[in-house]
């Protein structure tokens, strides 16, 4: 059974840069692509982007010129940078697999981590 | 995409019906999947590509639509199915999902 553990820190001060790492278990990282989705505190879900076995990425755009996704396939293991945080960043932080059927179209998320909340405040 | 759910909250009992809607601002095909979310939980898919149930999901739950109008039917509601369902755009980048709606007991 494929696990996900999202892991970092829980506070950042505004103006630095939020960094978490999500570890794959139960399966490799290799073959699939992984997302990070956020969370406000009582809102709804929002997609920051996702990253391949290969190391190519796709961001949101409402998010691009601040986000950095990397992955680690030694350490089965995929990364989240956000600089230059404000409070509006602050939220559930989640890492996520991408699922695909057999003909390599998207079809949802299927395994998730349980989430970590990231509080921006200094 | 903009993804619009209705209703934002939607009180019913045991044993209803319930239709929650999703509206796409553009064309998506059958590409929707829709989440149950518990309180502290995260989410988990219940209906993929429109119409299809994922594995271990009761068959109270079913999906139907296509284009930029769809629908999550739940056929007799179970105490626990209160929470908080989304619909996701699978179409193109970035993803999007709906804005929620809470089912609450009655």
């Amino acid at each position: 059974q494929v696990q996900l553990q999202e892991s970092g820190p829980g506070l950042v001060k505004p103006s630095e840069t939020l960094s978490l790492t999500c570890t794959v278990s139960g399966g490799s990282i290799s073959r699939y692509y992984w997302s990070w989705i956020r969370q406000p505190p009582g809102k709804g879900l929002e997609w920051i982007g996702y990253i391949s076995y290969s190391g190519s990425t796709n961001y949101n755009p409402s998010l691009k010129s601040r986000v950095t996704i990397s992955v680690d396939t030694s350490k089965n293991q995929f990364s989240l940078n956000l600089s230059s945080v404000t409070a509006a960043d602050t939220a559930v932080y989640y890492c996520a697999r991408d699922y695909y059927d057999d003909s390599g179209s998207f079809l949802y998320f299927d395994y998730w981590g349980q989430g970590t909340l990231v509080t921006v405040s200094s | 995409i903009q993804m619009t759910q209705s209703p934002s909250s939607v009180s019913a009992s045991v044993g209803d019906r319930v239709t929650i809607t999703c509206r796409a601002s553009q064309g998506i095909n059958s590409w929707l999947a829709w989440y149950q979310q518990k309180p502290g939980k995260a989410p988990k898919v219940l209906i993929y590509a429109a119409s299809s149930l994922q594995s271990g999901v009761p068959s109270r739950f079913s999906g139907s639509g296509s284009g930029t109008d769809f629908t999550l039917t739940i056929s007799s509601l179970q105490p626990e199915d209160f929470a908080t369902y989304y619909c996701q755009q699978a179409n193109s980048f970035p993803r999007t999902f709906g804005q929620g709606t809470k089912l609450q007991i009655k």
